[in-house]
Parts: structure tokens; sequence; C-alpha cells
């Protein structure tokens, strides 16, 4: 199946710091990214969904002042958590959309906020 | 918008007994039906996936079916091993919109 990196795999940050994490595409262009954040023990609750070139998409609920996502390649989305607060503390996943259809995912970013 | 149900939330069988996971969805539209398995710490990862022109699909000890009138469709795992054991999440989709079932943890005791 197709590759998708993400950076850092793990992350323990200060409240009040800003944190971001890059999705790559490693193997084919993705024009639509999606990021979930995960509780343990839960499904994965889409966040947002980023198109490249444009504006993402967020879920209702999620605020985004806080969670900016940037899309400014087929292969790279970002997210970055502003003044981070221990609340923020999850396992955040992007996926990259192929074909319109199928979603891959990346490992995982485990953030920590103190 | 799409409403994805899954049950049950836990299922524990012995090694080589079958396991059935069920979902349900609620817009007609969805047409691409992915099951993904997530072990502890890592990313969903694709175990087979179906299409709404096709009932039924298998591939080795996996088998997912489909039946659209009802909304639903089960994956069904064969011949189960402890190495089966993870969560896994069913999906319903349609063009760049895809939904979760909340998730099935199965555990497979040797």
């Amino acid at each position: 199946g197709a590759v998708v990196s993400q950076h850092p795999s793990r992350v323990i940050c200060k409240s009040g710091t800003s944190v971001k994490i890059e999705c790559r595409s490693l193997d084919f262009q993705a024009t639509t990214m999606f990021w979930y954040r995960q509780f343990p023990k839960q499904s994965l609750m889409l966040m947002a969904t980023s198109n490249e070139g444009s504006k993402a998409t967020y879920e209702q609920g999620v605020e985004k002042d806080k969670f900016l996502i940037n899309h400014a390649s087929l292969t790279l989305s970002t997210l970055t958590v502003t003044s981070a607060h221990p609340e923020d503390s999850s396992f955040y996943i992007c996926s990259a959309l192929q074909l319109r259809e199928t979603q891959y995912f990346g490992p995982g970013t485990r953030l920590l906020v103190l | 918008g799409e409403n994805v149900e899954q049950h049950p939330s836990t299922l524990s069988v012995q090694e080589g007994d079958s396991a059935v996971i069920k979902c349900t969805y609620s817009d007609s539209a969805s047409n691409y039906f992915p099951w993904y398995k997530q072990e502890l710490g890592k990313r969903p990862q694709l175990i087979i996936d179906i299409r709404s022109n096709v009932g039924e699909k298998k591939d080795q000890r996996i088998a997912v079916t489909l039946n659209k009138t009802a909304k639903h469709f089960s994956l069904h795992i064969t011949e189960t091993q402890p190495e089966d054991s993870a969560v896994y999440f069913c999906a319903a989709s349609k063009i760049d919109d895809m939904r979760f079932g909340a998730g099935t943890r199965l555990t497979v005791k040797p």
C-alpha cells in the first residue's frame, strides 16, 4: 500500500507553546489529507479535512484558530497546535487520500503537554 | 451526515474460532467500506475493503459482506490467531468523506 509518514512521532512540550506536526505522502500525491485525534481506547475523531491549495474544513467543535492546518503541496500537510494546554495531549494521526477513495494513515504523533 | 455504528465493542474468542464484527451506516450515498486494523500504539492499517457494487469479498481468512438495502456490512475472520488481536474499525465513505465506527477490540485467546 501507499506510504504516509508523520513527524515527529512523539513530542513533549510546555503549556503555552506551539507544536507543529508534519504529514507526508511519500509515494503518491494527495490532494486531500485528514487529521484525526484519538483518545485512549477510543475511535478516530476527525478534526479537519485538508485540501491542497485551499482552506481546511474543520469538524464541528474543533477550533480552527487553535489547530492550524496548512496543505501547501500535494505531499505535505501540517497541523500546528497553538498555545498547547494539557487537555490537548492526545494521539494525532493524519491520513492521505489516494485516488479519492482509500485512506492511508501516518504512524501518529503522541503529544504530551506538561 | 453519515453515522456509522459498530458492534460489538469488545469481542473475545478462542484461537481457531471465527470472529464477526458488524457495522451499520445511515447515508445511502456511501459507496466504499474499508476495514482497518489498529494494534496498540500503531497506525490503522487497511485490511480489506468493499465497494457498493459488490456483495462479498474474501482475502484468505478475512471476508467482508455488504447488504446495501439494509445498510449494513460485516467483517468475518476465520481460524483466528493471537496475532489477530487488535482494534478493528469499520468505515463508510463517499468521495472525500469517510466516517469511522467506534471500533471493536478483538482478543484471541491462545
